[in-house]
């Protein structure tokens, strides 16, 4: 089975902190997304990577970096967090041919104070 | 522009009754359509998908849901609604080689006993 992990379910954090959330799959998947997920307006695409250093915005980037360094790990980064960043952070990854679906992550539930 | 509607954002069915989510799509190619359930606490997992073919796709947990091109459309249907069925469904429509997905704002499901 195709198993995705996130660093942490529960992440606090102080205003102005930098923050980084850790996604790692174990499926050899070319393409890795970050997701933030709130009440009422579903997931919206942060950023996406459809191989290693590579990356691609998604619908909401600004206030966030990504780095991908090796094909099995994406991170997404808060560079200054800010309270509007309050989340859930989902991530997804999967295979590079057309039609294949997204597997997800558990989440992580950010709350900046 | 591309997007996916989810109309009802809470619905609430009696265990043992019948099931219906409806969702409309707007995409300019040939889409592929997915059904997302997210329990409390938890990532997406996929109900089912379709990619072409019979409109009339069979998922997992008891989940079918129809592909009608004329009405942009692809619901969601469950014979009898089960308790454990309570938690929260996504459209997805997507394509292209990344497999970028746009979501549905989600549909509550509560089950009553």
């Amino acid at each position: 089975d195709v198993k995705v992990t996130q660093s942490s379910r529960y992440l606090v954090k102080r205003t102005g902190e930098k923050v980084f959330l850790e996604c790692v799959q174990d499926m050899d998947h070319e393409n890795m997304f970050w997701y933030r997920q709130d009440p009422g307006l579903g997931l919206r695409l942060i950023y996406f990577s459809y191989d290693v250093k590579m990356k691609e915005k998604g619908d909401i980037p600004e206030g966030y970096s990504v780095s991908r360094e090796k094909k099995e790990r994406f991170s997404l980064i808060l560079e200054s967090a800010s309270t509007n960043q309050t989340s859930m952070y989902l991530c997804a990854s999967t295979r590079g041919s057309i039609g294949n679906e997204q597997f997800f992550g558990p989440g992580t539930r950010l709350t900046v104070l | 522009a591309q997007s996916v509607t989810q109309p009802d954002i809470h619905i609430t069915v009696s265990e043992g009754a019948s099931l219906e989510l409806r969702c409309n799509y707007s995409y300019g190619a040939t889409p592929y359509l997915f059904w997302y359930v997210q329990s409390p606490g938890q990532g997406l997992q996929l109900l089912l998908k379709y990619f072409s073919g019979d409109t009339l796709v069979q998922g997992i947990k008891g989940f079918e849901a129809e592909f009608k091109r004329s009405q942009s459309s692809f619901n969601l249907r469950k014979p009898s609604v089960h308790w454990s069925d309570a938690a929260e469904y996504f459209c997805a429509v997507g394509g292209g080689a990344t497999n970028k997905l746009i979501f549905g704002t989600g549909t509550l499901l509560a089950v009553q006993p």
